[in-house]
C-alpha cells in the first residue's frame, strides 16, 4: 500500500517568508508524528497528533511553528518568518497508534532557507 | 533522561562481517526500542524493534540485544552486505509521553566488498 507521502520534497525559501509543509499519512493511521533532522541537532521530535488533535506540541522550536490536522488524515506545518536555522530536513511519520507503536516516515522536505 | 546515546559515529567492515551499534538509555519509562535505517535523500525505514520483556529478537541477519539492567540495546548485522551501508538510528520511546521516538545521533555504516 501507499506509504507516508510528504510534499514538497524541496523548498528553497527567503528568509522572513512562511512556509508550509504538508504530510498525507498512511491511511488509517490515527497517529502523526512531525521530526526534524538537521546536520546539529538529529532526529528531534516537534509535534505529535492523534487525531486532529495535537497532545503534545513540546518539540515546537518557536511560535512561528505551528502545526493542523484535518480529517484525521493530512497534516501541515507552517512556518512562519522562516530563519536560517530553520534550514533543515522536515520529516512526517504515522502509526495506528494504541498498541502498535512502530511508526513510518515519509522521505522528508528539505527546507533550505537563503 | 531523555537522551539516548550511541556509538560509533561510524562504522566501516568488510562484506561478511558483523557490523555492532551500541545504545544506552537512562529513562527506564522507555518501553519500545526501534532501529532506523537511512539511506542518502530518503526518510528512516523502521528495521526492528524490541520491547523490554525479551533480551533478544532477530529478523533475517539483523538482530536486537536488549540488557534491560544495563539499559543499553544493540543492533547486529550479521554477513554486511555493502547494500547495507547506510545510517543506522536506534530510538526509544514510552507510552507515558505519547510515543514520541527520542532518537540517537546515528552511526554511518559502510561495508566495503
Amino acid at each position: 500500500g501507499a506509504g507516508v507521502s510528504q510534499s514538497p520534497s524541496n523548498k528553497v525559501t527567503e528568509k522572513g517568508k512562511d512556509v508550509e509543509l504538508r504530510c498525507d499519512p498512511i491511511s488509517g493511521h490515527t497517529a502523526l508524528y512531525w521530526y526534524r533532522q538537521s546536520l546539529g541537532q538529529g532526529l528531534e521530535f516537534l509535534i505529535y497528533f492523534q487525531g486532529n488533535s495535537a497532545p503534545d506540541k513540546s518539540g515546537l522550536p518557536s511560535d512561528r511553528f505551528s502545526a493542523e490536522r484535518t480529517g484525521g488524515s493530512v497534516s501541515t506545518l507552517t512556518i512562519q518568518r522562516t530563519q536560517q536555522e530553520d534550514s533543515a530536513v522536515y520529516l512526517c511519520a504515522s502509526s495506528y497508534g494504541g498498541r502498535a507503536r512502530e511508526q513510518y516516515f515519509g522521505p522528508g522536505t528539505r527546507l533550505t532557507v537563503t | 533522561q531523555q537522551q539516548v546515546k550511541q556509538s560509533p559515529q561510524s562504522l566501516i567492515v568488510q562484506k561478511g562481517g558483523i557490523s555492532i551499534i551500541n545504545c544506552a538509555y537512562e529513562n527506564t519509562a522507555f518501553d519500545y526500542f526501534p532501529w532506523y535505517q537511512q539511506f542518502p535523500g530518503k526518510g528512516p525505514a523502521l528495521l526492528i524493534a524490541i520491547r523490554p520483556d525479551v533480551s533478544e529478537k532477530k529478523e533475517g541477519r539483523f538482530t536486537i540485544s536488549f540488557n534491560k539492567s544495563a539499559k543499553q540495546f544493540s543492533l547486529h548485522i550479521m554477513d554486511s552486505q555493502p547494500g547495507d551501508s547506510a545510517t543506522y538510528f536506534c530510538a526509544a520511546s514510552g507510552t507515558y509521553n505519547t510515543d514520541k521516538l527520542i532518537f540517537g545521533t546515528g552511526t554511518r555504516l559502510q561495508v566495503f566488498p
